[in-house]
C-alpha cells in the first residue's frame, strides 16, 4: 500500500509569494494532521482533520497560514504570503479515527528566502 | 495537557553494543498509547515501536525494546546490537486516544561509533 504522498518535497521561493503544500493520506485513513519541524521549536502540530472536518487549529501560526481538506484523499496547507520564519519542513500524516498510529509522509522541505 | 520529555539531547554508542534512550511523560489519562519514531537525515519520519498503555508487558520489534514503566511514567527504547544504520534522531511521543493527536518529546540525537 502507499503511504502518506506529499508534494513537493522541496520548495525554495521568495517571501511574499504563496505557497501550497499538499497531501495525500493512506487510503482508508479518515484523519490527518499537519506538523511543522524546526530547530527552534521542534515538532509542532498545526491542524488536524477528522473526517475532512477541521478538529484543531490552535496551532495554525497565524492568519497567513490556512488548511483544507476538500474530500477524504486530499489535503492542502497554503501559506499567503510566504516569510523567512516559515521556513521549515512541513509533515503531512494520516491514521483511521479508530486508530492509535500515526504514519508520516516524507515532508516537504519549504525554504523562504 | 500532555507533555513528553527526552533528558538526553545526544548519546553515542558503540557498533553492536547496546544503548537506552530515556523519554518520560505527564498526562492523566489512563488510556493512551506510546511511540518511538526514528528521523534519519533524509528527515523521514519512521515509527519504530509502539506500546499500549494497558498492556504490562514491553513491546519488541526486533533489536528495539522497550521499557515501559507506567506508575513512574516512563518509557525508555533499548537498541541491540546498534548498527550503523541506526544513527538518527528518535523522538518519543504519545497519543491520547485514537484519532486523536501525537505530542512530541524534543528528541535525542543517537550517534553510532564503527
Amino acid at each position: 500500500d502507499a503511504g502518506v504522498i506529499q508534494s513537493p518535497r522541496h520548495e525554495v521561493t521568495e517571501m511574499g509569494q504563496e505557497v501550497t503544500l499538499r497531501c495525500k493520506p493512506i487510503s482508508g485513513h479518515n484523519s490527518l494532521f499537519w506538523y511543522r519541524q524546526t530547530m527552534m521549536r521542534g515538532l509542532e502540530l498545526l491542524i488536524y482533520f477528522n473526517n475532512n472536518v477541521p478538529i484543531d487549529d490552535s496551532g495554525m501560526p497565524e492568519d497567513r497560514f490556512s488548511a483544507k481538506m476538500p474530500n477524504a484523499s486530499f489535503s492542502t496547507l497554503k501559506i499567503q504570503p510566504s516569510e523567512p520564519r516559515d521556513s521549515a519542513v512541513y509533515f503531512c500524516a494520516s491514521s483511521r479515527v479508530s486508530g492509535n498510529t500515526i504514519y508520516f509522509g516524507e515532508g516537504s522541505w519549504l525554504t523562504v528566502v | 495537557a500532555q507533555t513528553v520529555t527526552q533528558s538526553q539531547p545526544e548519546m553515542s554508542v558503540q557498533e553492536a553494543e547496546t544503548v537506552t534512550l530515556s523519554c518520560t511523560y505527564d498526562t492523566s489519562e489512563s488510556d493512551y498509547y506510546l511511540f518511538w519514531y526514528k528521523q534519519p537525515p533524509s528527515r523521514q519520519m519512521i515509527l519504530v515501536i509502539r506500546q499500549e498503555a494497558y498492556k504490562q508487558q514491553n513491546a519488541t520489534e526486533n533489536r528495539f525494546s522497550v521499557n515501559f514503566q507506567k506508575a513512574a511514567k516512563s518509557f525508555s527504547l533499548k537498541i541491540s546490537d546498534s548498527q550503523l544504520g541506526d544513527a538518527a534522531m528518535y523522538f518519543c511521543a504519545q497519543i491520547k486516544d485514537a484519532g486523536n493527536m501525537l505530542t512530541f518529546g524534543g528528541g535525542t540525537r543517537l550517534m553510532v561509533k564503527p
